[in-house]
């Protein structure tokens, strides 16, 4: 079975651009969240999808944005990137609900920001 | 702010059973215990996860007191290939919570 997949595995964009990242779950799992590890900060959660509709947020401005295909498929979007945005942006997915059920990682986008 | 707290590091021999402490004890009746790992460079790898009995798979075993108010993730034969940081988590039984990563124990399996 194919575990969760995201691309592209590295990044590089300037101050002010913006950056899609995609993340395509176990097949199976309808739920999708975003978590961004920044440097010196962990892990924190930024969105959660479920059925194609965004049901939770992390405290993150609105330039973090992101939605869920019908395939289930995800993409986070940062607009006018900042310097701190420089982290690796990893992708869970889990059953619908994720009751009592793990979430499973991919190994994420390293976005680096010049 | 992460309702786990872990020992920032340890050491484990390789070949030796390598045993991961964890205080939770403000939990509550419907949070599960997670464990994860994430090894240098790579996503978050899932290990275990429980509510009250004990639990084992092919990667660990957990254990978790009666009162639930900690726990202990246990490696039985710990391999270079198991140095990591691993989390201890508390999450609610509901699909709108997201996992609270703290900080982590950082394990180090040494040959």
């Amino acid at each position: 079975e194919a575990g969760v997949t995201q691309s592209p595995t590295h990044l590089i964009k300037t101050r002010g651009q913006q950056a899609t990242l995609r993340c395509s779950p176990i097949s199976g799992h309808t739920s999708v969240y975003w978590y961004q590890q920044a440097l010196g900060l962990g892990l924190q959660f930024l969105l959660w999808y479920d059925e194609g509709e965004e049901r939770n947020r992390g405290n993150f401005p609105p330039r973090f944005s992101g939605r869920q295909f019908p395939n289930y498929s995800s993409e986070l979007n940062v607009n006018a990137l900042e310097l701190e945005d420089s982290a690796l942006y990893l992708c869970a997915s889990s059953y619908r609900g994720g009751r009592g059920r793990a979430q499973h990682f991919g190994d994420g986008t390293r976005l680096s920001i010049l | 702010d992460a309702k786990t707290t872990q020992p920032p590091s340890m050491d484990c021999a390789e070949g030796r059973a390598a045993n991961l402490p964890c205080n939770h004890s403000t939990i509550s009746g419907n949070e599960y215990v997670y464990w994860y790992r994430q090894i240098h460079s790579q996503g978050p790898q899932y290990i275990i996860h429980g509510l009250k009995n004990n639990e084992t798979n092919e990667m660990a075993s957990l254990i978790i007191t009666e009162d639930r108010k900690s726990s202990t993730l246990i490696l039985p034969h710990a391999t270079l290939r198991d140095t990591a940081v691993y989390y201890c988590i508390v999450r609610v039984d509901s699909g709108n919570t997201p996992l609270v990563f703290g900080k982590g124990t950082r394990l180090s399996v040494i040959a």
